[in-house]
């Protein structure tokens, strides 16, 4: 079956710091990729996507590229900022539904 | 703007009481989701449906049933509320036309469900 595993957080960082978050999938077929982002107290909202190989989600700053010779979707941002405090999930999606990974909680301190 | 709006943002209700959570979409979506949401866990889909009186379970229906009698609503109903289904659910509805892995799906604030 489908599934998503992304690195456990929290992940600490300093404001301008460089991020990575892994997220690697196992999938038949050819899945879209998604990066959701929840903001305390709110649901989810799409961060960026990617629907074929090699193509490059961005958003925000925040950027990731589809591998499939990795199955990877890694998220990256340059230089964080407090506001991009908040829980990352990586999903992907065949047809309709979508397979969540348990979300990566990212903190940035001023 | 896609709104998903569902009906209350905290809930209480003890054990063994019917609990009903309603959801809402303004953008005529073909199809709705309900998710529940647990620390470590992630997101799990417990229904969907793709039309009006049609449903399909998630990976986790067990203790759930939902209703979809218009377009725009989606409800989750708890027939028998226990304490390991205190959780957060989430809705969300997406299009279905168009290519189907592509259309994102657009999420309500959350219901954060506590049974007693």
């Amino acid at each position: 079956g489908n599934s998503v595993t992304q690195m456990e957080g929290p992940v600490t960082l300093s404001e301008e710091a460089f991020l990575t978050i892994n997220c690697t999938y196992t999938a038949t077929g050819y899945p879209s990729l998604f990066w959701y982002v929840q903001y305390p107290g709110e649901g989810l909202q799409l961060l960026l996507k990617a629907t074929k190989a090699d193509d490059k989600g961005s958003n925000k700053g925040f950027e990731a590229t589809y591998r499939k010779e990795t199955t990877s979707f890694h998220l990256e941002k340059g230089s964080v900022q407090v506001s991009d405090s908040a829980v990352y999930f990586c999903a992907l999606k065949r047809y309709s539904t979508l397979t969540f990974g348990k979300g990566t909680m990212l903190l940035v301190s001023p | 703007d896609v709104k998903v709006t569902q009906s209350s943002r905290y809930l209480v209700k003890r054990t063994g009481e019917k609990v009903f959570l309603e959801c809402v979409q303004d953008m005529d979506h073909e199809n709705m989701f309900w998710y529940r949401q647990d620390p470590g866990l992630g997101l799990r889909l417990i229904y969907f449906s793709y039309d009006v009186k049609m449903k399909e379970k998630g990976d986790i229906p067990e203790g759930y049933s939902v209703s979809r009698e218009k377009k725009e609503r989606f409800s989750l109903i708890l027939e028998s509320a226990s304490t390991n289904q205190t959780s957060m659910y989430l809705c969300a509805s997406s299009l279905s036309t168009g290519t189907p892995d592509y259309n994102e799906q657009f999420f309500g604030p959350g219901t954060r469900l506590t049974v007693l």
